[in-house]
């Protein structure tokens, strides 16, 4: 198992520019979902997703686009980088349903926009 | 809206000493509550998970309690050892899944 895979690990975008942050699990976890983590913040939840098909919003969502045509994979797409917007970036998947279900992460994506 | 805080955090403590952090939530309806480890330009590694009916977990040196009534959890290193300097982040689970800022760890050889 590979667990959770994050590419790229880290980026650096110019205002304006979009990139697509990849997210892949090989646990066949239904529940995935994007955090960034910020200097002195916690994990905030940017999009998460229960299914394929199925995706929702989370607590910081704007600027940010998922989709889920699979169970494995879940990118992250920024249309139009803002400096808000740089931060690292975590990728986290786990199994629905039981409480004792453990949330996996992925390494990190530093990403900075100038 | 559930808020997490973790206090302090930032400590620094010589090597071998039992050592408590703290992680305290605003809503009690919760499914678990989980301590992670993150290490420097690492992703989050989970070193204990209580659900909602469990009052505590233990692995090895750590041992984590669960009080809902009154939001809290603590997370006991025994023996602290250099190696277990990381910031440590709680994160409770409801809707979604809340974390504190974490606390960073130093243990000083």
């Amino acid at each position: 198992n590979a667990g959770v895979t994050q590419t790229p690990k880290f980026q650096v975008l110019k205002t304006g520019q979009s990139m697509t942050l990849q997210c892949a699990q090989d646990m066949n976890h239904e529940y995935m979902s994007w955090y960034r983590q910020d200097p002195g913040m916690g994990l905030r939840l940017i999009h998460y997703s229960v299914g394929a098909g199925i995706t929702d919003q989370g607590e910081v969502p704007n600027g940010y686009n998922v989709s889920r045509s699979t169970t494995e994979d879940f990118p992250l797409r920024l249309l139009s980088a803002a400096p808000s917007q740089t931060s690292v970036y975590f990728c986290a998947s786990r199994l629905i349903g039981e409480a004792g279900n453990t949330i996996y992460f992925g390494e990190g994506s530093w990403l900075t926009v100038v | 809206k559930q808020e997490v805080t973790q206090i302090p955090a930032a400590l620094s403590v010589p090597e071998g000493e039992n050592l408590v952090l703290n992680c305290s939530f605003t809503d009690s309806a919760i499914y678990n509550l989980q301590w992670f480890r993150q290490d420097p330009g690492k992703g989050l590694t989970s070193l204990l998970l209580i659900q909602s009916s469990q009052r505590e977990q233990t692995s090895g040196r750590l041992n984590a309690s669960l009080d809902k009534s009154s939001g809290r959890s603590t997370l006991y290193i025994a023996a602290s050892q250099p190696g277990d300097s990381a910031t440590y982040l709680c994160a409770v689970r409801g809707n979604d899944m809340r974390f504190g800022a974490g606390t960073r760890l130093t243990v000083k050889p």
